[in-house]
């Protein structure tokens, strides 16, 4: 168990529709990234915050949102869901933000956009 | 091009082997990941290297930064050592810190009993 949690495990939506995925990061790490695994482009990089604020974007879509919140938990909105957008994906927390620290991830959520 | 690139993509070998699976990169990095993924889907990170050699039980992972390689091996390897691998680097940033991570699309081990 890597102290990180997400909810909801599993999620079937329909196209077109609009989800939020939630991330509580380990006690004392101020640090969440998203990442999306999906069949065919594997693990991806979408978004990086850091104590409240986004330090780093990756590729992720303009549909999709995130922020968090002052208690340091992290929602990813993804909007007007497309087929393409079934994956899982994952958050991952670290103590701050520098280059050597090691990232513990969550169990994922499971998207499947029908 | 992949920036991170492993192989071999699929492995399976007889317990007790000795494994080596390889990564390579093309863009400078501050650091480097080994992370585990079971078939559950869940991801454990193993390793982060940034220099040299480091070792937890039966896991060994190096990194040559002049190269830009790096190597995971298991040793006495046991069925339960089956999983995907997953390599990882961390780009570096002007200003300090470092962005997400980039993906190797990871190396398939099956080991039999």
């Amino acid at each position: 168990d890597s102290g990180v949690t997400q909810t909801p495990k599993h999620l079937i939506t329909a196209t077109g529709q609009r989800v939020t995925l939630r991330c509580s990061p380990r006690s004392g790490d101020l640090s969440v990234y998203w990442y999306q695994q999906s069949l065919d482009q594997g693990l991806q990089f979408l978004i990086h915050y850091y104590n409240g604020e986004e330090r780093a974007k990756g590729n992720i879509l303009e549909r999709f949102s995130a922020q968090q919140f002052p208690d340091l938990h992290s929602e990813l909105n993804l909007s007007s869901l497309e087929l393409g957008d079934s994956a899982l994906y994952f958050c991952a927390s670290s103590p701050n933000f520098g280059p050597l620290e090691t990232q513990y991830f969550g169990p994922g959520t499971r998207l499947l956009v029908l | 091009k992949n920036e991170v690139e492993q192989s071999p993509q699929n492995l399976t070998a007889q317990e007790g082997e000795f494994i080596t699976i390889n990564c390579s990169y093309s863009v400078g990095i501050s650091a480097l990941h080994w992370l585990q993924q079971h078939p559950g889907g869940g991801i454990v990170s193993l390793f982060m290297l940034s220099s040299g050699k480091k070792k937890h039980g039966r896991l060994i992972a190096t990194i040559n930064i002049q190269e830009k390689h790096s190597s995971l091996h298991i040793t006495a390897s046991h069925p339960r050592d089956s999983a995907v691998y997953i390599c990882a680097v961390r780009g570096r940033r002007s200003g300090g810190g470092a962005d997400g991570l980039t993906f190797g699309k990871g190396t398939h081990l099956i080991i039999q009993p």
